[in-house]
């Protein structure tokens, strides 16, 4: 069964830093692997999502994502922060047979400290 | 083109009403899907349609029934509600499955009572 973890809850950081979420996923095949950001009260947004080719995919708003096999990871980096950042980051890995069904993490909340 | 649609936004009922979400998409895709999202636990899949006529159990379906009305609407319908059925369920839509994108609705918030 595919599962993923996202290890930190919640997040701080300052206006400026960079920012490292992380993703570990079990699939037992190639995943499809993708990181939804989501605003308060909204749905969720698409960031970046990796399916093959470079393993360092870049995405919106400045984030990129780096797939890595070996740690059955797929964290998420931005060099800086914007307050506008704030807000809640689910990972999901999906595959092939499982057709269209994604599994997420429990999400990370970002606070953005000023 | 508004993406994907939900209504209602906000319901409260009393345990064993039962009630319908509504969810629409006007981007001509195939594949429809329910979540749910609780604190702490992400999103869950309800109920997932690959296709037109076509509808198949996620992760957590008991309490839950779902209708492909046509290939852009996707209803859930909650027969007897449950306090354990409090929650904001998601609505989302994708081209087809596999690694394609799914694009999410606003969200409908329900409280059980």
């Amino acid at each position: 069964a595919q599962s993923v973890t996202q290890p930190d809850i919640h997040i701080t950081v300052s206006e400026g830093a960079s920012l490292e979420l992380r993703c570990n996923y079990s699939y037992g095949a190639t995943p499809y692997l993708f990181w939804y950001v989501q605003s308060p009260g909204q749905g969720l947004q698409l960031l970046l999502k990796y399916f093959s080719g470079d393993t360092l995919v870049q995405g919106i708003k400045g984030f990129e994502a780096e797939f890595k096999r070996s740690q059955s990871s797929f964290n998420l980096r931005k060099p800086s922060v914007h307050w506008s950042d704030a807000a809640e980051y689910f990972c999901a890995v999906g595959g092939g047979t499982s057709y269209g069904k994604l599994t997420f993490g429990q999400g990370t909340i970002l606070t953005v400290h000023p | 083109n508004a993406g994907v649609t939900q209504t209602p936004k906000f319901q409260v009922l009393k345990t064993g009403q039962s009630m319908t979400l509504q969810c629409a998409q006007d981007m001509n895709h195939n594949s429809m899907y329910w979540y749910r999202q609780d604190p702490g636990m992400g999103l869950r899949l309800i109920y997932y349609s690959a296709s037109e006529g076509t509808t198949d159990k996620g992760e957590v379906p008991n309490g839950y029934n779902v209708s492909r009305l046509n290939k852009r609407e996707f209803s859930l319908r909650l027969e007897s509600a449950a306090p354990s059925q409090t929650s904001v369920y998601f609505c989302a839509s994708s081209e087809r499955g596999g690694p394609n994108e799914q694009f999410f609705g606003p969200g409908t918030r329900l409280t059980v009572l």
